[in-house]
């Protein structure tokens, strides 16, 4: 199954909002609400921002948030920090079962 | 604390074998799912493989299916990856992350330091 499509790169200066797309199928996001995001700064591991299209875990800021229509997830950070540049990984659920990831986003702040 | 603790990495020559294990603390070890997600040097995650709580039932990429084996050990709170017939595209830091419930992976809400594994002659 081919990974989840993630622009390459997204940029934004501080205090604005930036969104990151994920595109899927039918079969991981058009199907389930089970879409997350993950934030990884270089040589971390990934933190889990976004679980179930929408839902922040504990600890994390409201500056973060999630959709999704049809295929089509998004996150979307506002008011942008300087620490929130990073890679953004997109994942879905998928009938097998088994997680999918997208191919990553990394996000610059001008 | 929730921790998840990941060992067993090295170098290694293609064809070898070698089992990454995973040792957890700060909550119920075998009432939730686990599973070991990797990533290759600059690239994406790719996740490898996923077990339920009691261990009855597993799930792997067709990538490395038949090759690796995930197992745990609930008496000592221990995930295990055994990595056999190993190829250079094998190479990547592997992590070992928690899900939120017993039975299937929808998400990962704790993931481990993560473990790097290099398959070259």
């Amino acid at each position: 199954q081919s990974a989840l499509t993630q622009p390459a790169s997204v940029s934004g200066s501080p205090g604005q909002s930036i969104t990151i797309s994920c595109t899927g199928t039918s079969s991981d996001i058009g199907r389930y609400n089970y879409v997350s995001w993950y934030q990884q700064h270089p040589g971390k591991a990934p933190k889990l921002m976004i679980y179930d299209v929408t839902n922040r875990p504990s600890g994390v800021s409201n500056r973060f948030s999630g959709s999704k229509s049809g295929n089509t997830a998004s996150l979307t950070i506002s008011g942008l920090q300087a620490e929130d540049e990073a890679d953004y990984y997109c994942s879905s659920y998928t009938s097998s079962p088994s997680v999918i990831f997208g191919g990553g986003t990394k996000l610059t702040v001008l | 604390e929730v921790q998840l603790l990941e060992s067993g990495g090295g170098l290694l020559q293609p064809g070898g074998s070698l089992r990454l294990s995973c040792a957890a603390s700060g909550f119920t070890f075998s009432t939730y799912a686990l599973s070991w997600v990797r990533q290759a040097p600059g690239k994406g995650l790719e996740w490898v493989s996923s077990i339920s709580g009691s261990g009855g039932s597993t799930y792997y990429a067709d990538s490395v299916k038949g090759r690796f084996t995930i197992s745990r050990d609930n008496s000592k709170s221990t995930l295990y990856l055994q990595m056999n017939s190993l190829t250079a595209e094998d190479t990547a830091v592997y992590y070992c992350a928690k899900g939120p419930g017993k039975y299937v992976v929808y998400h990962l809400d704790v993931w481990g330091q993560g473990t790097t594994v290099t398959v070259s002659s």
